[in-house]
């Protein structure tokens, strides 16, 4: 149990151009799911937090409008990257709070979005 | 002081030894600690959670956690080429937004 998807794997786009990207948890529900980005050999940066049916809460430093957020449904959360430019050229990860196999919630991870802006 | 500190490494370890992977946290009031494994390019994975002070096995993984010392490690044992990885710690402060170490690298020498 406890799968995220994420959507698309790897895109790549023209700089101004907007790119969006969905993250689902297959078989649980999460109220909270998390944006995380991570250029190369660096750690996971949180970049924004997002509870379903509210606004998302941003990570100092990321911009709110450029990085937009909507979190629709207890299954789905997307991130769309505004007028990407090529230092947003990054790999995007979401995840997703459920409940772990013995209790207590645990985030599970998609498998990543890279993007490369062009 | 970082709230989650992981020594970067890298940890070279060669194999079918005990690779040892520790991490200290700042927030004393930390319930739930957990190690993702992420390898190269991809997302990071579970590999094991912990809640009550003392060891955890599962496999080849063992999780110890000492909440007085504000102190959590894993022991990989019969380490594998395979297990070369980056290893994050996270804590989950308030039951709310997990907080994850900048990792430690393990490389695994056949």
């Amino acid at each position: 149990g406890a799968v995220v998807s994420q959507h698309p794997s790897w895109v790549i786009c023209k700089s101004g151009t907007s790119v969006k990207i969905e993250c689902r948890s297959l078989d649980f529900q999460a109220t909270t799911m998390f944006w995380y980005r991570q250029f190369p050999k660096q750690s996971l940066m949180l970049m924004a937090t997002s509870n379903e049916g509210s606004k998302a809460t941003y990570e100092q430093g990321v911009e709110k409008d450029k990085f937009l957020i909507n979190h629709a449904s207890l299954t789905l959360s997307t991130l769309t990257v505004t007028s990407a430019h090529p230092e947003d050229s990054s790999f995007y990860i979401c995840s997703a709070r459920g409940q772990g196999v013995r209790g207590g919630e645990t985030q599970y991870f998609g498998p990543g979005t890279r993007l490369l802006v062009l | 002081q970082k709230e989650v500190e992981q020594n970067s490494g890298p940890l070279s370890v060669p194999e079918g030894a005990i690779a040892s992977l520790n991490c200290t946290y700042s927030d004393r009031g930390s319930q739930s600690f957990f190690w993702y494994r992420q390898y190269s390019g991809k997302s990071p994975e579970l590999i094991m959670s912990i809640y009550s002070n003392g060891d955890k096995e599962d496999g080849r993984f063992t999780a110890q956690l000492n909440k007085a010392s504000q102190y959590v490690s894993l022991l990989i044992r019969d380490s594998q080429p395979s297990d070369s990885a980056t290893y994050l710690c996270a804590v989950n402060p308030n039951n709310n937004d997990m907080r994850f170490g900048a990792g430690t690298r393990l490389t695994v020498k056949p």
